[in-house]
């Protein structure tokens, strides 16, 4: 089982819409998560944080984390042509060596006029 | 500017040969990171640090070596043993010691092996 898991899409909402990502994960003690917004050939830049329980919005993002089904999501409201890009899900675990920050595999999301 | 400054941004070498790239920041942060991308895949983790003379492998650390001499500098040599090294190499770093501190990433090097 990996240990970041996101359906790959392309999932394709039209404009205005609300887009729903979501993300599992593995490993029980997984304490933070984060979601990063990448687009084609370029870096990861990140776009929400959330550490406990519940949701937690900033502008048009709203990331959901549920530890006890090992879930967490992202919406975003009113999505326009320039959220087009792929988003990965990413989960840091405290171990013995550090922070071990690890990665899904992402999912395309296309904006359609 | 405060930011992670990966170089160079593409890098062509031949096959059999050791490169190493350049990973420096300066934001202060502890920790730091190694990841590959390839096409159309996620980023997988090669090398990690907490800090300095310190670092730990991640899931794909074969045919890498790292070093942390100085808290703000991370450089990955991908050797002549990794098979398959042609990709999209990030480094990025956080403030660490807390599992509750968040990455920023380079703008990442281009490596292709002909």
């Amino acid at each position: 089982q990996k240990e970041v898991e996101q359906n790959s899409g392309p999932l394709s909402v039209p404009e205005g819409a609300i887009a729903s990502l979501n993300c599992t994960y593995s490993d029980r003690v997984s304490q933070s998560f984060f979601w990063y917004r990448q687009y084609s050939g370029k870096s990861p830049e990140l776009i929400m944080s959330i550490y406990s329980n519940g949701d937690k919005e900033d502008g048009r993002f709203t990331a959901q984390l549920n530890k006890a089904s090992q879930y967490v999501s992202l919406l975003i409201r009113d999505s326009q042509p320039s959220d087009s890009a792929t988003y990965l899900c990413a989960v840091n675990i405290l171990t013995g060596g550090g922070n071990k920050l690890t990665f899904g595999t992402g999912t395309q999301l296309k904006v359609e006029l | 500017d405060g930011g992670i400054t990966q170089s160079p941004k593409y890098l062509f070498r031949k096959e059999g040969q050791n490169v190493t790239l350049s990973c420096e920041q300066n934001l202060n942060h502890d920790a730091m990171y190694w990841y590959r991308q390839d096409p159309g895949q996620g980023l997988r983790l090669i090398y990690y640090s907490q800090i300095v003379n310190d670092f730990q492998k991640g899931d794909i650390a074969e045919g890498y070596s790292v070093s942390r001499e100085k808290k703000e500098s991370f450089p990955l040599t991908v050797t002549s043993a990794q098979k398959n090294p042609t990709a999209f190499y990030l480094c990025a770093s956080s403030q660490g010691f807390t599992v509750n501190t968040e990455a920023f990433f380079g703008q990442g090097t281009r490596l292709t092996v002909v």
